[in-house]
């Protein structure tokens, strides 16, 4: 069973709008983690929010915020003010368990800005 | 620290070859873990280790491949014999307990 999930396989925004990546995901473990990643074009693999189970709030990290809600199991990635830099895919990805902690990731979303 | 190091950043190699990818991952990180990236299949775990003992090694696509930490600094990932199917982009990733993953720059494979 897929373990996490994005269900959109492309996006489009226009520069300073925001915008929204969807990731679900499916666990029985009450301890995991949530991470975003961003991989460009030169394709590098950069982590951009994490987001634990436990945590009280939503993670945001400048211009990136975690939408959180963990009754649905989603955690969206939301980035503000979008930039032409910001053109890139993006992988939802979780970490479970209080033992060993295997890290496993989405299909991803391929996100285009445009002018 | 200078990150995950991985050797070598291209290959290209013939079919039937042994191919061995090598990762230095940060220092102090307990688990290591290697990706294969297709467009096909996306962005696979093959295996990980913690603390250089093999954890999971169900994504291991075939008996063609083997992976080995035989330090907390080293780790390689070999293909024997390779084919043309196993080109793709393989990366590896170590981290802290927990914490996320630091990811090299990744070994773009060409099987031809």
């Amino acid at each position: 069973a897929q373990k996490i999930t994005q269900t959109q396989p492309g996006m489009f925004v226009q520069e300073k709008e925001a915008v929204t990546l969807d990731c679900t995901y499916d666990t029985s473990d009450p301890s995991y983690g949530l991470f975003w990643y961003k991989q460009p074009s030169s394709g590098e693999m950069i982590f951009l929010i994490y987001q634990g189970s436990y945590d009280q709030q939503n993670a945001t990290e400048g211009r990136y915020s975690l939408n959180f809600q963990k009754a649905r199991k989603s955690a969206n990635l939301v980035i503000s003010a979008s930039q032409l830099g910001d053109s890139a895919m993006y992988f939802c990805a979780m970490r479970e368990g209080t033992g060993f902690q295997k890290l496993v990731f989405g299909t991803g979303t391929r996100l285009l800005v445009s002018p | 620290d200078a990150g995950v190091i991985q050797s070598p950043r291209h290959e290209v190699t013939e079919m039937g070859q042994e191919v061995t990818l090598r990762c230095k991952p940060i220092s102090g990180h307990d688990y290591l873990f290697w990706y294969r990236q297709t467009m096909m299949r996306g962005l696979e775990l093959l295996i990980y280790f913690n603390n250089n003992v093999p954890i999971d090694d169900s994504g291991m696509p075939e008996d063609r491949f083997s992976a080995k930490m035989p330090n907390a600094s080293f780790s390689t990932l070999k293909i024997q014999p390779s084919e043309p199917r196993d080109s793709a982009v393989y990366f590896c990733a170590s981290s802290s307990r927990g914490a996320e993953a630091f990811f090299g720059q990744g070994t773009r494979l060409t099987v031809v």
